[in-house]
Parts: C-alpha cells; structure tokens; sequence
C-alpha cells in the first residue's frame, strides 16, 4: 500500500536532549512537509522540502532541523533549542506541483519529561 | 496574507441530523481550498478539494462543499450525520504548493445518538 509511515506513534524526551521523528513515503512524491499541531491552534509549518537535497524553512524553523538526503524520506530533529517542544507533527508529502492535494501521516505524539 | 477562519470550536449534532461546518477565508486570488478531518491520535484525511470548475465539490463519506466567490466561504454539508464523523474538521486554503496553504483551527464534531 502506498502511504505515509511516520514513528514512532509516541515518543518521550528527556529536557536538554534532541530527537528524530521519522517520515518515510513510498508515493513518489517530490514535496514534504512537517507540521506542528497544538491545540486549538491548527497546523503550523515547520519546514518543507520540494527536492531532494534542499528545504526550506517554514514559519515556526527555529529549534528544528530536516534533513532530505533521499527522496522518500524527510526526518524530522527537534533540537534541545525548541522552547516547548511537547506537541503532536505531522509529515505530509505532495506531487509538488499545483492542483495536487497533500497527504498526511499518522502523526507523532512527542512529550518532554 | 491569506488566512481562514473556522468560527465553530465546537458543534454537536444528533446522528442523523444534517450538519454545516462553516469556513470563511481570505486570498487575493482564486483560491484552492480544501477540507480535512481528523480522528483522535490520528492524521488528516482528504475529504474534498476545489481547484476550479463547477463549485459544488462532491467528496468521501458523503460530505460535500459549496464555493461562494461572493461570500469567501466554502461550507462543508452532510445531509445525514453518523456516529463515525465525529472528529475534528480543518478548512484549508491556498495555492502553489502546500507551502503556501493555510490551515484554519479547526471545527470538533460531536455526535450524540
């Protein structure tokens, strides 16, 4: 089945310490994106990604970091620089091009302890 | 700046009840817009889009939407609700690549039997 694997479904950190959240799609999609999702507040764009090998900053960047080293995949690091990190992401990957819709992964819960 | 409002936090209707999830929004252009649900834990499932055309979009699970240019808003309808659509529903607007696309905060829907 082709789709959006995000993991893990839940992870915890410890205060001080950096984290990966994985995003692996096998759509062939060019573009990805990470989302943050808090309460109330929607999704906010943390960082995309329309090519292998280059990303873009979204509008909440500062205290992560992605990497694209591969086409399928766009791991997402939360850095011991993000205030408050503690938040649902979300990975979404799209064709890239217009009139295409995104398509979302399952979503990691991440809670600092 | 673009943006989107979704002026219900919360709606609750009985199952079988019609539903209307309101979405105002604001994009100097055409816009592209869409709308998304969300289950608990989970991520967001496409439930229709519109790009161009004939402005009621018929989408999955019955729901369908309506563009009024004239008004800015694109409401999402069901005529039949059932216990499975309670969830959270986001209106989303934008064009050009999902870095461009604003999400609203989103509706909760309540279904009580």
């Amino acid at each position: 089945d082709g789709g959006i694997t995000q993991s893990p479904k839940y992870l915890f950190r410890k205060e001080g310490q950096n984290v990966t959240l994985s995003c692996e799609q096998n759509l062939n999609h060019d573009a990805m994106y990470w989302y943050r999702q808090d309460p109330g507040q929607g999704l906010r764009l943390i960082y995309y990604s329309q090519i292998v090998n280059d990303f873009q900053k979204g509008d909440i960047a500062e205290g992560y970091s992605v990497s694209r080293e591969k086409k399928e995949s766009f791991p997402l690091t939360v850095t011991s620089a993000q205030k408050n990190p503690t938040a649902f992401y979300l990975c979404a990957s799209s064709r890239g091009r217009q009139n295409t819709e995104a398509f979302f992964g399952q979503g990691t819960r991440l809670t600092v302890v | 700046a673009q943006s989107v409002t979704q002026p219900d936090i919360h709606i609750t209707v009985s199952e079988g009840a019609s539903l209307e999830l309101r979405c105002n929004y604001s994009y100097g252009a055409t816009p592209y817009l869409f709308w998304y649900v969300q289950s608990p834990g989970q991520g967001l499932q496409l439930l229709l889009k519109y790009f161009s055309g004939d402005t009621l979009v018929q989408g999955i699970k019955g729901f369908e939407a309506e563009f009024k240019r004239s008004q800015s808003s694109f409401n999402l309808r069901k005529p039949s609700v059932h216990w499975s659509d309670a969830a959270e529903y986001f209106c989303a607007v934008g064009s050009g690549g999902y870095q461009k696309v604003t999400f609203g905060t989103g509706t909760k829907l309540q279904v009580i039997p």
